[in-house]
């Protein structure tokens, strides 16, 4: 069974940039997608963007093109989301999630347990 | 403002049938697959359906999508107690520069 495995809560300035890491493990795959979801206190599901590794590139939502950056590691399996120039609107949960042996981005059917990231001075 | 359009709340006794509607346009639910989240209070979302009526393993079949035109529709039959949470519905959005995967605001299911 693959899980996805996040790392941990950050508390950010204003103005400053925030890296958010996401593991896959278990199972076999040789192929996956990767997606970035957040969602605001009390609000719902936005994307952010997502990658397929097998063709080396991310996709962003037009929203965050500028400031989201979607990197992965083949080798360890992991996945990275950077965010710059962080706002107190960027405060939210940020859950990794996305497909095993498909290149499906428009679905999500592993998901993260979520990393808190809070923006404030 | 979300892209997709669902009710905030709706409401049902246990065992009753209950749906959940999604509203989009051509663009995006007219020319895409539907899928759909569970989710509970502090938690992931999980994955209900994808491509419209396809469920996961391990999803029960009182969970079921279809979708007519460019909305959608989630229906939850034999209603319990643990059904309570949040609905979401998405699909892909290829509006725009770079196209996005685009959700609807959610609904809260109350179990009454």
């Amino acid at each position: 069974q693959v899980q996805l495995v996040q790392s941990g809560a950050e508390v950010k300035k204003p103005g400053s940039s925030v890296k958010v890491s996401c593991k896959a493990s278990g199972g076999t795959f040789s192929k996956y997608t990767i997606s970035w979801v957040r969602q605001a206190p009390g609000q719902g599901l936005e994307w952010m963007g997502g990658v397929i590794p097998l063709f080396g590139t991310a996709h962003y939502a037009q929203n965050f093109q500028d400031r989201v950056t979607i990197t992965t590691d083949k080798s360890t399996r992991t996945t990275y989301m950077e965010m710059s120039g962080l706002r107190s609107e960027d405060t939210a949960v940020y859950y990794c999630a996305g497909n095993v042996n498909t290149t499906i981005l428009y679905y999500m059917a592993v998901w993260g347990r979520g990393t808190t990231v809070t923006v404030s001075s | 403002q979300s892209v997709l359009t669902q009710p905030p709340s709706v409401s049902a006794a246990p065992g009753q049938t209950v749906t959940i509607s999604c509203s989009g346009v051509t663009s995006n639910i007219g020319n895409n697959y539907v899928s759909w989240y569970q989710q509970f209070p502090g938690t992931a979302p999980k994955l209900l359906i994808y491509d419209n009526d396809q469920r996961p393993s391990g999803i029960p079949d009182r969970f079921s999508g279809s979708k007519s035109g460019s909305s959608a529709t989630l229906a939850i039959s034999g209603l319990q107690l643990g059904d309570e949470a949040a609905y979401y519905c998405g699909t892909w959005d290829p509006t725009l520069t770079t196209g996005r995967v685009v959700f609807g605001g959610g609904t809260k299911l109350t179990v009454l």
